[in-house]
């Protein structure tokens, strides 16, 4: 039972350089989102999806693009890194119809921009 | 002012312990709420949801106080597993966009 399945799980970076980090999820959920943990911060919201060709900014879009071509897939695009980006970044998926319902997370990438 | 803010810690405790943490919220508006639970370079794990009129599961109890703006977890008999960092996570409206608190690191000890 996959659930969420990000990739890669680490990453290094120079900054300037571009990457797209991947996020698959196997439940049919309609919402997904991407969001950044930096140290003594709570998770912050990039951005998020309610289904497949919708996208909307969170919190903290800046340097970041997504795209929702399909249920499964909601990939993030860093446009171009700078070492503000280096973070982790956990992608989540959730099923709609309840709000008290329980946002899935996957394992997480840890990103370096150097 | 954070939309949701929580004592960092770390809460260190021994073994059987009781033990509870409390979180704050700003936007009086809220609906949802929850305690995740996250261990060291995991990803945050549902904990348990909070309901108005409380709710247990288990060694876990969690209360919500509307007025006052506040969430609580209380944690008996503390065991080693339970060391984590707990995060207190509020929706703001119906949609599923989650506002997470900074979390609270707990350490129980032998």
């Amino acid at each position: 039972n996959a659930g969420v399945t990000q990739t890669p799980k680490f990453q290094v970076l120079k900054t300037g350089q571009s990457m797209t980090l991947q996020c698959a999820q196997d439940m049919n959920h309609e919402y997904m989102s991407w969001y950044r943990q930096d140290p003594g911060m709570g998770l912050r919201l990039i951005h998020y999806s309610v289904g497949a060709g919708i996208t909307d900014q969170g919190e903290v879009p800046n340097g970041y693009n997504v795209s929702r071509s399909t249920t499964e897939d909601f990939p993030l695009r860093l446009l171009s890194a700078a070492p503000s980006q280096t973070s982790v970044y956990f992608c989540a998926s959730t099923d709609t119809g309840d709000p008290n319902t329980e946002a899935f997370f996957g394992q997480g990438t840890r990103l370096t921009v150097v | 002012r954070k939309e949701v803010e929580q004592d960092p810690g770390p809460f260190n405790v021994p073994e059987g312990a009781t033990v509870a943490f409390n979180c704050t919220y700003s936007n009086s508006a809220s609906q949802s709420f929850f305690w995740y639970r996250q261990d060291c370079r995991k990803e945050p794990k549902l904990l348990m949801s909070v309901y108005s009129s409380g709710n247990e599961d288990g060694r876990f109890t969690a209360q919500l106080n509307r007025a006052s703006q506040y969430i609580s977890l209380l944690i008996r008999d503390s065991k080693l597993s339970d060391s984590a960092t707990y995060l207190c996570v509020v929706n703001l409206d119906s949609s599923y966009k989650l506002i997470f608190g900074s979390g609270t690191r707990l350490l129980v000890r032998p």
